[in-house]
């Protein structure tokens, strides 16, 4: 069974300091797909990336950055600069192969809170 | 990307009633999938809803409590009956356009249930 992990419950920042949000996942899969969503106050899910198994190059766009590592199953999210507006709950999931479809597990989120 | 809608946004129910969901997309899509998301916690999966056929449910969640109607390729609805309290939560409607773990699934803004 697929697993993803955050450990992180919560974390504080004040504005303009780096953060980096970790997820660690379980898969038997060796096709496998991850991905960070964002969810504002307002509660609507917002997509940010998506990954598969098979491109580990580091991502970056903008101010957000990704840098998955299959050698320890993580795939971490970085916020340079943060923002107050940046602040939201952040979950991680992965999609599992050999299903009919793209259902997601999520991780239990992670509760950034940047301050000015 | 598709733009899905969600009725009611929100609502405040009393006990023992059941509610219907309604989850639009503006476009047609292969996959439609109901999740939960209980007050503080991460998202669930409760089923894939299947056009023309019987939704397909996760483990601990069951046709009785959570009947799900696929009519079409743009719309799905999600009954949650006999209501209690433990009920309350936000409901998701997502999509993908097609089948397959490398698609990206849009999330609805959510349904808000309270119950009472």
């Amino acid at each position: 069974a697929q697993k993803v992990t955050q450990a992180q419950t919560e974390i504080s920042v004040v504005e303009k300091e780096d953060v980096t949000l970790d997820c660690v996942y379980e898969t038997r899969d060796t096709t496998y797909y991850l991905f960070w969503y964002k969810q504002p106050p307002s509660g609507e899910l917002v997509f940010l990336i998506r990954r598969n198994s098979f491109d580990e190059q580091n991502e970056i766009s903008g101010r957000y950055s990704w840098n998955f590592q299959k050698s320890t199953s993580s795939f971490n999210f970085t916020i340079t600069a943060s923002q107050v507006v940046d602040s939201a709950v952040y979950f991680c999931a992965l999609s599992e192969a050999g299903t009919s479809g793209s259902r997601l597990t999520f991780g239990e989120g992670t509760q950034l809170t940047v301050n000015p | 990307s598709a733009v899905i809608s969600q009725k009611p946004s929100r609502d405040i129910c009393q006990r023992g009633t059941s509610l219907t969901i309604q989850c639009q997309v503006d476009s047609q899509v292969t996959m439609m999938f109901w999740y939960r998301q209980q007050p503080g916690q991460s998202l669930t999966l409760i089923a894939t809803a299947n056009q023309g056929s019987e939704a397909t449910y996760e483990s601990g969640f069951v046709i009785d409590k959570f009947p799900i109607s696929r009519p079409n390729l743009t719309f799905s609805t999600l009954t949650v009956s006999n209501m209690s309290p433990e009920d309350s939560s936000i409901y998701l409607c997502s999509v993908a356009r097609l089948a397959g773990v490398d698609n990206e699934q849009f999330f609805g803004p959510g349904t808000r249930l309270t119950v009472l």
